[in-house]
């Protein structure tokens, strides 16, 4: 199955701050890695698909880049209600997988 | 705007059955356009990935869990359907049913329920 690390696994980042959290995949898997955020208690919401495609609805400060094995989630601008866990996920290769998470925490 | 939602008991026996259901609301499961799946996230740790449905009842399962699964969907009452046989205390988590867009098996999910907490203990 395809392993995703996510890097790092903990941030905490003061408001207006730009996070940058990477995830690496352990084999190709083209541009079919997703962006989810996940708040305590609530279920994850889809933010990028395939990559760099925003999903509707995604405040534009998230931005996604990468394919093959290297990807990353930029937020431009941290805003305090983005203090949340964020996961990647392939969907290029079953068993679908998904990254350990990133915690980001607002100063 | 589809929602999802799901149903079941909250606490199970080992060994015996988890049975959770998932209702469909705002659009109807007979449609290729999405396919249908559970995720699981045990307390305090990442998703898995469970197993995705198709309307026809054509099914890919999480080899990790596969032996012990099963999926179904009801169509006249726009319900897909999760059993974990032989349930221990490792299957503790909270169950997410899940629309995956694109009409294919390898797809993004854009559209979760709430999510149900389900505690094996005896």
């Amino acid at each position: 199955e395809v392993v995703l690390t996510q890097s790092p696994d903990f941030q905490s980042v003061t408001p207006k701050e730009r996070v940058t959290i990477t995830c690496r995949a352990s084999q190709y898997i083209s541009n079919s890695l997703h962006w989810y955020q996940q708040k305590p208690g609530q279920s994850p919401k889809l933010l990028i698909k395939y990559a760099s495609q925003p999903f509707s609805g995604a405040p534009s400060r998230f931005s996604g880049s990468g394919s093959g094995t290297h990807f990353t989630l930029t937020i431009n601008s941290l805003e305090a209600e983005d203090a949340a866990t964020y996961y990647c996920h392939q969907s290029s290769i079953l068993p679908l997988t998904f990254g350990g998470g990133t915690k980001v925490e607002i100063k | 705007q589809v929602q999802l939602q799901e149903s079941g008991p909250g606490l199970v026996k080992p060994p015996e059955t988890l049975s959770l259901t998932c209702t469909v609301s705002g659009g109807s499961i007979v449609t290729s356009n999405f396919y249908w799946g559970w995720i699981r996230q045990p307390a305090g740790k990442g998703l898995e990935w469970i197993a995705t449905l198709h309307y026809t009842e054509s099914a890919q399962y999480n080899p990790s869990l596969k032996s012990r699964v099963t999926i179904s969907v009801d169509t006249s009452k726009n319900q897909f359907s999760l059993n974990v046989r032989s349930v221990t205390a490792a299957d503790t988590a909270v169950y997410f049913c899940a629309r995956l867009a694109d009409g294919s098996w390898y797809s993004h999910i854009d559209s979760w329920g709430q999510g149900m907490l389900v505690t094996v203990s005896s």
